[in-house]
């Protein structure tokens, strides 16, 4: 059980246009999503906490013009790079957390590249 | 501001040997600590988690933490490793178990 799916698990786009990654739990309803990017030999920083139905809260220094992100339903969300440039480049990580259940699940990554 | 610090980028471990990964963390209050296990092409598994009470927790596949508020560490260990043990190991603090702060990662190297 809990398991977090994420698609595309890889993709490459022209600078400027826009990329549209999807977050899944499986199995459970999520109601908090979290998104983290990941760059090369560093850690997971926490980009935006999105509740389903509400506004994404983003953290400081995150664009959420540049990463929209939309949690339409409990099994469902998903991050928008919008006008993507190749310092975007990074992996992409999603989780997900189950009501009642004090803990992430975790996405397997999404690599993005941006040339 | 809470911080997690993983001193060891990489370790090498014969297989069957023990194992111990550091992590320190900073943190104003009580915190939430996590270990979690990235494997290639999957998602971050957790291995283990301690909010309160019994300081040594045990966790899945044989791994088992302690938490020592002293010294501010979450030392995960492991009494004997095997070959699929081979991974990247993170160290994460939060207030709860949302807005957690990940350490850089320990790269863990098995050898035969």
């Amino acid at each position: 059980g809990a398991v977090v799916s994420q698609h595309p698990s890889r993709v490459i786009c022209k600078s400027g246009t826009s990329v549209k990654i999807e977050c899944r739990s499986l199995d459970f309803q999520a109601t908090t999503m979290f998104w983290y990017r990941q760059f090369p030999k560093q850690s997971l920083m926490l980009m935006a906490t999105s509740n389903e139905g509400s506004k994404a809260t983003y953290e400081q220094g995150v664009e959420k013009d540049k990463f929209l992100i939309n949690h339409a339903s409990l099994t469902l969300s998903t991050l928008t790079v919008t006008s993507a440039h190749p310092e975007d480049s990074s992996f992409y990580i999603c989780s997900a957390r189950d009501a009642g259940q004090e803990t992430q699940y975790f996405g397997p990554g999404t690599r993005l590249l941006v040339l | 501001a809470q911080s997690v610090t993983q001193p060891d980028i990489h370790i090498t471990v014969s297989e069957g040997a023990s194992l111990e990964l550091r992590c320190n963390y900073s943190y104003g209050a009580t915190p939430y600590l996590f270990w979690y296990v990235q494997s290639p092409g999957q998602g971050l598994q957790l291995l283990l988690k301690y909010f309160s009470g019994d300081t040594l927790v045990q966790g899945i596949k044989g791994f088992e933490a302690e938490f020592k508020r002293s010294q501010s560490s979450f030392n995960l260990r492991k009494p004997s490793v095997h070959w699929s043990d081979a991974a990247e190991y993170f160290c994460a603090v939060g207030p709860g178990f949302q807005k957690l702060v990940f350490g850089t990662g320990t790269r863990l190297l098995v050898s035969p």
